[in-house]
């Protein structure tokens, strides 16, 4: 099954806590990005990734931080989560800029 | 700065019906428009595209329509079913350029009743 996978689904923590997510893509994409979805479903993205090389780095906290060992991987970690963190994290992927997203299910975070 | 403006905010319509959702953009290097729809508890997923080439996109009950001189586009939905119920996103990106951030607009809710 080709796909953008999440783990986990569902992460609850409390604040200054650190986290991490994780995205894997087997549609064989070039770039990948985190979009952040809120309780009014606003998108927001985060970062993007091209073949590994950052090209999209929005005002995002300094807290958060992406990592990629591959162009089929990219991950997300939090550093200290702040209550305002509380949201569904969204990996996707595309063939090439400016193509069609590949979504995967999400992570909700729950920050208490 | 919103690039990407989505009208109305919620709309509900009987099943039957034609529901327009419109859509507007800022930036003239934005040349790929796709529409994603979101149900409850899911991730958006595409439903239609189109690139400023065309003025229509057909897909069965699903059409969007473009005016690039007014930079504004519209999805219609025709015959309108229960099913059709989710959040539509109206989205849009350069193929070229450096901005490479596909950017969506707040949504539009569709109700569609029975």
């Amino acid at each position: 099954e080709t796909a953008v996978f999440q783990t986990p689904n569902y992460h609850v923590t409390q604040v200054g806590n650190e986290v991490s997510f994780n995205c894997k893509q087997t549609l064989g994409h070039d770039t990948m990005y985190w979009y952040k979805q809120d309780s009014k479903k606003l998108l927001k993205i985060m970062f993007s990734y091209n073949n590994k090389q950052l090209i999209v780095n929005e005002t995002v906290p300094r807290r958060f931080s992406p990592q990629s060992s591959d162009k089929a991987h990219l991950n997300l970690r939090i550093k200290s989560v702040e209550p305002e963190d509380s949201a569904v994290y969204l990996c996707a992927s595309s063939p090439d800029w400016g193509d069609t997203l590949y979504f995967g299910a999400g992570t909700r975070l729950s920050v208490l | 700065q919103q690039q990407v403006r989505q009208s109305p905010q919620s709309l509900t319509v009987w099943e039957g019906e034609t529901a327009i959702l419109n859509c507007s953009y800022e930036d003239s290097t934005f040349d790929y428009f796709p529409w994603y729809w979101q149900f409850p508890r899911e991730s958006p997923a595409l439903l239609i595209a189109i690139r400023p080439v065309s003025n229509k996109k057909e897909d069965g009950r699903f059409t969007i329509f473009f005016n690039k001189r007014e930079k504004k586009l519209s999805l219609h939905i025709t015959d309108s079913q229960p099913g059709d119920s989710a959040t539509y996103f109206c989205a849009a990106s350069p193929t070229s350029g450096g901005n490479y951030k596909p950017t969506f607009g707040k949504g539009t809710s569709l109700v569609v009743h029975p």
